[in-house]
C-alpha cells in the first residue's frame, strides 16, 4: 500500500494568494483528518471527515480555511487568502474506523511557507 | 486550551541509557492514549498505546505508563538507541470520540 499521499511536499507563496493542499487517503479507509503542526501547539486537528462527510470543523482557524472531500480517495484543504501566520506543516491522516480504533496513518505532510 | 501537554520541548540522553518522555492531560474523559514518533520530513507513525483500564503497556524497548489519578503518562525507552532520535507526540482520545488530541511534541536526541 502506498500510504497516505500528500501534495505538494513544499509550497512557498506570497501573502494573499490562494493555497490548495491535496491528500489521497489509504484505499479502504473511511475517515480522513487534516492536522496542522506548529511549534507552540504541536499537532492541531483542523477538520475530519467520515465517509466523505465533514463531521467536525471546529479546529478550522478562520473562514479563510476550507476543506472538501468529493470522493473517498481525495481531499483538499484550501486557504484563501493566505497569511504569513498560516506557515506550518499540514498533515493529512486516514484510518478505517471499523478496524483500527484510534490509530491514524499520516502522510508526509506539506510544508507551507507564506511570505 | 491545551488538553494534552508535553512540557519538555527537548530531551537529550546518552545511548544505552533510559529515555523518559512525559505527558499530562486535563480532560478526565480521555480513556485511550497513544505515542507517535516523527522523523524529519516524514509524517508521525504510531508507536505504542494504552487503554485507561491498564496502567502499563510494554512493547520491546518501549513501555508506556499511565497514572490516571495524576492524569499523567510517560514513555520509557530502554536502552536508548541513536535511531530513537525523533520528535515524540503524546495523543489522547475520549470514548466514542473519533478525534485524537495531540501534545506539542518532545524532541529526543540520543547521543553516542
Amino acid at each position: 500500500d502506498a500510504g497516505v499521499i500528500q501534495s505538494p511536499r513544499h509550497e512557498v507563496t506570497e501573502m494573499g494568494q490562494e493555497v490548495t493542499l491535496r491528500c489521497k487517503p489509504i484505499s479502504g479507509h473511511n475517515s480522513l483528518f487534516w492536522y496542522r503542526q506548529t511549534m507552540m501547539r504541536g499537532l492541531e486537528l483542523l477538520i475530519y471527515f467520515n465517509n466523505n462527510v465533514p463531521i467536525d470543523d471546529s479546529g478550522m482557524p478562520e473562514d479563510r480555511f476550507s476543506a472538501k472531500m468529493p470522493n473517498a480517495s481525495f481531499s483538499t484543504l484550501k486557504i484563501q487568502p493566505s497569511e504569513p501566520r498560516d506557515s506550518a506543516v499540514y498533515f493529512c491522516a486516514s484510518r478505517n474506523r471499523r478496524f483500527s480504533n484510534e490509530k491514524l496513518f499520516f502522510g508526509s505532510g506539506t510544508q507551507l511557507s507564506v511570505l | 486550551d491545551q488538553q494534552v501537554k508535553q512540557n519538555s520541548p527537548s530531551l537529550s540522553v546518552q545511548e544505552g541509557r533510559i529515555s523518559i518522555l512525559n505527558c499530562d492531560y486535563t480532560n478526565s474523559m480521555f480513556d485511550y492514549f497513544l505515542w507517535y514518533k516523527k522523523y524529519p520530513a516524514e509524517g508521525p507513525t504510531f508507536l505504542i498505546s494504552i487503554s485507561s483500564i491498564k496502567d502499563k503497556n510494554e512493547d520491546g524497548r518501549f513501555t508506556v505508563f499511565l497514572n490516571k489519578s495524576a492524569k499523567h503518562l510517560s514513555l520509557h525507552i530502554v536502552p536508548s538507541q541513536p535511531g530513537d532520535s525523533a520528535v515524540y507526540f503524546c495523543a489522547a482520545s475520549a470514548m466514542g470520540a473519533q478525534k485524537l488530541v495531540f501534545g506539542q511534541g518532545t524532541r529526543l536526541t540520543i547521543n553516542p
